[in-house]
């Protein structure tokens, strides 16, 4: 059974432009959890998809960050007219369900913009 | 608001050695809590978490950690460290009616032979 898997591992972007973060979640899981690790911090989560639903965003930045967990397909993180600022360690989690269910994390994407 | 706080940035050990790392949460209600290690460029591990029960908690790889409500802490031990050990450690606390995990800073260990 595959693990979360998460693409691209590593993304290059420069200031203004468009990043896609993708996570497959683990076979079956239907929640998905997506946290960011600036340089020299901890995680700080982001938001909480079920599928078509966003449950939890109260970690989102308010403007040019988005997520979705659609139907068909992996959970995107999009971010919009990147800044220097957005460098960071992105990883996404998944569960079975709430409460006790554990996450289990994937490898990340580090993203750097230039 | 709930917090987590690992006071100790960076521990150096000789493999063998004893080994705690410290964790305090602030939360108000019981909390669930979670130990995470994270390898040089890799995800998140679960090495262990408390929910309920026995306060004293076996998890992967020789850890254990235990829940001391009176001090607000959920420090991990190992009796004795191998190299492999070296990895950044994570203390975590999710509250029971959500779902987020809110992380301490990290405490990366250091392992000399």
């Amino acid at each position: 059974n595959a693990g979360v898997m998460q693409n691209p591992r590593h993304l290059v972007r420069r200031r203004g432009q468009e990043a896609r973060l993708r996570c497959s979640p683990m076979k079956g899981h239907s929640h998905v959890y997506w946290y960011r690790q600036l340089p020299e911090e901890g995680l700080k989560f982001m938001v909480y998809l079920q599928k078509e639903n966003i449950i939890d965003e109260s970690g989102m930045p308010k403007e040019r960050f988005s997520a979705e967990f659609p139907k068909e397909g992996p959970s995107i993180l999009r971010i919009q007219q990147v800044v220097r600022g957005d460098s960071a360690a992105y990883f996404c989690a998944s569960s079975l369900g709430t409460g006790l269910n554990e996450q289990y994390f994937g490898p990340g994407t580090r993203l750097t913009v230039t | 608001a709930q917090s987590v706080t690992q006071p100790d940035i960076h521990i150096t050990v000789s493999e063998g050695a004893s080994l705690e790392l410290r964790c305090n949460y602030s939360y108000g209600a019981t909390p669930y809590l979670f130990w995470y290690v994270q390898s040089p460029g890799q995800g998140l591990q679960l090495l262990l978490k408390y929910f309920s029960g026995d306060t004293l908690v076996q998890g992967i790889k020789g850890f254990e950690a235990e829940f001391k409500r009176s001090q607000s802490s959920f420090n991990l031990r190992k009796p004795s460290v191998h190299w492999s050990d070296a990895a950044e450690y994570f203390c975590a606390v999710a509250a029971y009616n959500t779902d987020k995990l809110i992380f301490g800073t990290g405490t990366r260990l250091q392992v000399f032979p």
